[in-house]
């Protein structure tokens, strides 16, 4: 089966730091995606990660750990911009088409 | 060119109207995907081409109904909805490569929102 987990809402405050988790059971994986998702817009490419640690992107860093099952998204320097739903999304590999997504985590950045 | 584009950006249509959603990328990928998208919900996958050639059907009812022209255009025929079906259809494409990594990685178009009265 394939079973996904973020939190559903996070809040935080300009300028800080917040670190959203997702952890997932899947019958495959190749890598796991970060999306970034504005209410009413499509999904944009945030990460992939395929090995293990840390990568980083500007404010966005990702990380990923094979065997924990277990991936963070971490933003800094948090902009009011940043208040939208983060998706992370299982690719499971091995020729299939098919992201499992995961339910999405609403951030909500306030002043 | 590296967008995915759809038209259009807003339906509204009746239960017995007949409308296309249409989807565009010019980017040489070889898999396109329709999803739906129920608010405050991840998008759910409904077909899959790769190669022009439907390739994932996640039982969807057949008043939705999809075809590829080729290999840059996607279409989803609208016939008979219902209210229920009103969402946001996210068209997708992705390189469809094996052994790359990133070969999977989904570039989403802006969405059609459809409103089904």
């Amino acid at each position: 089966g394939q079973n996904i987990d973020q939190p559903t809402e996070m809040t935080a405050t300009e300028g800080a730091i917040v670190q959203i988790n997702c952890t997932y059971q899947t019958s495959g994986f190749n890598g796991l995606f970060w999306y970034q998702q504005h209410a009413g817009e499509a999904p944009t490419f945030l990460s992939y990660n395929v090995l293990d640690g840390l990568e980083e992107k500007g404010r966005f860093s990702s990380f990923l750990s094979r065997s924990k099952g277990y991936s963070y998204l971490l933003l800094k320097e948090l902009q009011m911009k940043d208040s939208a739903s983060y998706l992370c999304a299982v690719d499971p590999g091995a020729g299939s088409y098919q992201l499992t997504f995961g339910k999405g985590t609403k951030l909500s950045v306030i002043p | 060119d590296t967008e995915v584009t759809q038209t259009p950006k807003h339906l509204v249509m009746g239960m017995t109207n007949k409308k296309s959603l249409k989807c565009e990328q010019h980017m040489g990928h070889r898999a396109m995907y329709w999803y739906k998208q129920k608010a405050k919900k991840p998008p759910e996958l409904m077909f899959v081409y790769s190669y022009e050639k439907l390739s994932i059907n996640e039982s969807v009812p057949s008043r939705f109904s999809p075809e590829c022209p080729n290999s840059s255009l996607l279409n989803l025929h609208l016939h008979a909805l219902q209210p229920e079906d009103s969402a946001l259809y996210l068209c997708a494409s992705s390189q469809d490569e094996a052994g790359v990594p990133e070969g999977n990685e989904q570039f989403f178009g802006p969405g059609t929102r459809l409103t089904v009265l």
